[in-house]
């Protein structure tokens, strides 16, 4: 079975940093792109990043440049996620989600498939 | 960035009902939209991609239209279990933004 499994929660003070886990298993862990996505309390879904496992290759959405990093180690099809500077702000449930694609008539389109279970981080002096 | 929006942002619905949801993006992205269902404590859950392939395994009830700039989902006989808040996604470019969510609730 196809699975993404995430770390624990995380409780971090003001300007640290936290790295979340994503275990991934079931697939051939280099054939997909690892996206994270994370939702703070009661909010909607905001895409962070994404990293291609074959090459490494990160693409980062704009508003966590600088501030993302993420890396994977492909000997044990896990990806991570680091933030640094945290503010309460970054208070969110973080997710990781595998991008796939399909055949859709003539196109391929692409698609989050499978997600992992999500990780806390509350962010609290 | 392209900007996704969706209306309603909540809809008040009984059991049977036939339910749509529309989305908005500020730009032309051709059939690169995916929509997602969110319960409570849960992750999302891919329904429908390429604006309408549903997903294999989920229920018929859901369906998806559009292309370019105007999207659909409807949901033709609401069950107890679609009671949920659903995304729009939008995956032409990166970052794949989502839109603000409707929140299905019961009537």
């Amino acid at each position: 079975q196809v699975h993404l499994v995430q770390s624990g929660a995380e409780v971090k003070k003001p300007g640290a940093s936290v790295k979340v886990s994503c275990e991934t298993s079931g697939y051939t862990f280099s054939d997909f792109y690892i996206n994270w996505v994370r939702q703070a309390p009661g909010q909607g879904l905001q895409s962070m990043g994404r990293i291609n496992p074959h090459t490494g290759v990160t693409d980062v959405t704009q508003k966590f440049e600088g501030r993302i990093t993420m890396s994977r180690d492909t000997s044990i099809s896990t990806a991570y996620m680091e933030l640094s500077r945290l503010t309460s702000d970054d208070t969110a449930v973080y997710f990781c989600a595998r991008e796939a694609m399909a055949l859709v008539e003539t196109e391929w389109a692409a698609f989050f498939d499978l997600w992992g279970q999500g990780t806390l981080v509350t962010v609290s002096s | 960035d392209i900007q996704l929006t969706q209306s309603p942002s909540f809809l008040s619905a009984s059991v049977g009902d036939r339910v749509t949801i529309t989305c908005r993006a500020s730009q032309g992205i051709s059939h690169y939209l995916a929509w997602y269902q969110q319960k409570p404590g849960k992750a999302p859950k891919l329904l429908i991609y390429g604006a309408s392939t549903l997903l294999s395994g989920v229920p018929s009830r859901f369906s998806g239209s559009g292309s370019e700039t105007d999207f659909t989902l409807t949901i033709s006989t609401l069950q107890p279990e679609d009671f949920a808040t659903y995304y729009c996604q939008q995956l032409n470019n990166y970052p794949r933004t989502f839109g603000p969510g409707t929140k299905v609730d019961i009537k």
